[in-house]
C-alpha cells in the first residue's frame, strides 16, 4: 500500500559526523519536504523539492543538504555544520499543485 | 516573525463535550488552511482543510471555521473522544510564488478526559 517511509526511526550522531536520513514515497508525488520539530515548537521547513533534480532552501537550511535524483527519494544529510541537530525530523510529500502534505513517521536524531 | 499562531499550548475537555482549537494568522495572502493531528513520536496526519473562498468545512466530527476578516480559524471536534488526545497543528499555504510550502503554528495539545 502507498505511503511515506523514513529510516531509521532513531539515529545517533557523533560530534563532527555527517548523517543521512532516508525518505521514500510511493505515492507518485512530485513534491517532497523536510521539516524539523523541536519540543514545544511547530514544524520548520528545512528543504523542499517540487520536481526531480531541483530543490530549494526552506527557513532553516543551514547545516543541511539534500538531493533529489529520483522522484521517490529525498534524502536529508545533517552535516557537522549543524550545531544543534537534536530534533525530530519529518519528511512529507504532496501531489503537483496540491497543498495537502502527507507525512512519514519521522526520525529522531540524537547527538552522542 | 510567526505568521501562524496557536496561542493556547494546551486544552483539556471532558469526553463527549466540544473541543475548540484556535489559530490566528497575519498574512492576508494565505489562501488555504489545514489542520493536522500528531501523536508523540509519529508523523502528523491530515485532518481537514479549508479554502479561503469558504468559511466552513465539515467532515464527520470535525468542522473548521474560517473568519478572514479576523484572520482566524478554528477546529471544532464534537463529540470529543479520548482518542482525540494529541497535538493539533494548523498550517497555512504560503503566498503565491511558493507553491506547496506550508507554514505551521506551534501546536495545541488536546487532552480529552474520560
Amino acid at each position: 500500500d502507498g505511503g511515506i517511509t523514513q529510516s531509521p526511526k532513531y539515529l545517533f550522531r557523533k560530534e563532527g559526523q555527517n548523517v543521512t536520513l532516508s525518505c521514500e514515497q510511493n505515492l507518485n508525488h512530485d513534491a517532497m519536504y523536510w521539516y524539523r520539530q523541536d519540543p514545544g515548537q511547530g514544524l520548520r521547513l528545512i528543504y523542499y523539492s517540487q520536481i526531480v533534480n531541483d530543490f530549494q532552501k526552506g527557513d532553516i537550511a543551514e547545516g543541511y543538504s539534500v538531493s533529489r535524483e529520483k522522484k521517490e527519494s529525498f534524502p536529508l544529510t545533517v552535516t557537522s555544520a549543524q550545531k544543534n541537530p537534536t530534533a525530530f525530523y519529518l519528511c512529507a510529500s504532496s501531489g503537483s499543485g496540491k497543498e495537502t502534505q502527507y507525512f512519514g513517521p519521522g526520525t529522531r536524531l540524537l547527538v552522542l | 516573525d510567526q505568521q501562524v499562531k496557536q496561542n493556547s499550548p494546551s486544552l483539556s475537555v471532558q469526553e463527549g463535550r466540544i473541543s475548540i482549537l484556535n489559530c490566528d494568522y497575519t498574512n492576508s495572502m494565505f489562501d488555504y488552511f489545514l489542520w493536522y493531528k500528531k501523536y508523540p513520536a509519529e508523523g502528523p496526519t491530515f485532518l481537514i482543510s479549508i479554502s479561503s473562498i469558504k468559511d466552513k468545512n465539515e467532515d464527520g466530527r470535525f468542522t473548521v471555521f474560517l473568519n478572514k476578516s479576523a484572520k482566524h480559524l478554528s477546529l471544532h471536534i464534537v463529540p470529543s473522544q479520548p482518542g482525540d488526545s494529541a497535538v493539533y497543528f494548523c498550517a497555512a499555504s504560503a503566498p503565491p510564488g511558493n507553491t506547496g510550502k506550508l507554514i505551521f503554528g506551534q501546536g495545541t495539545t488536546l487532552q480529552v478526559k474520560p
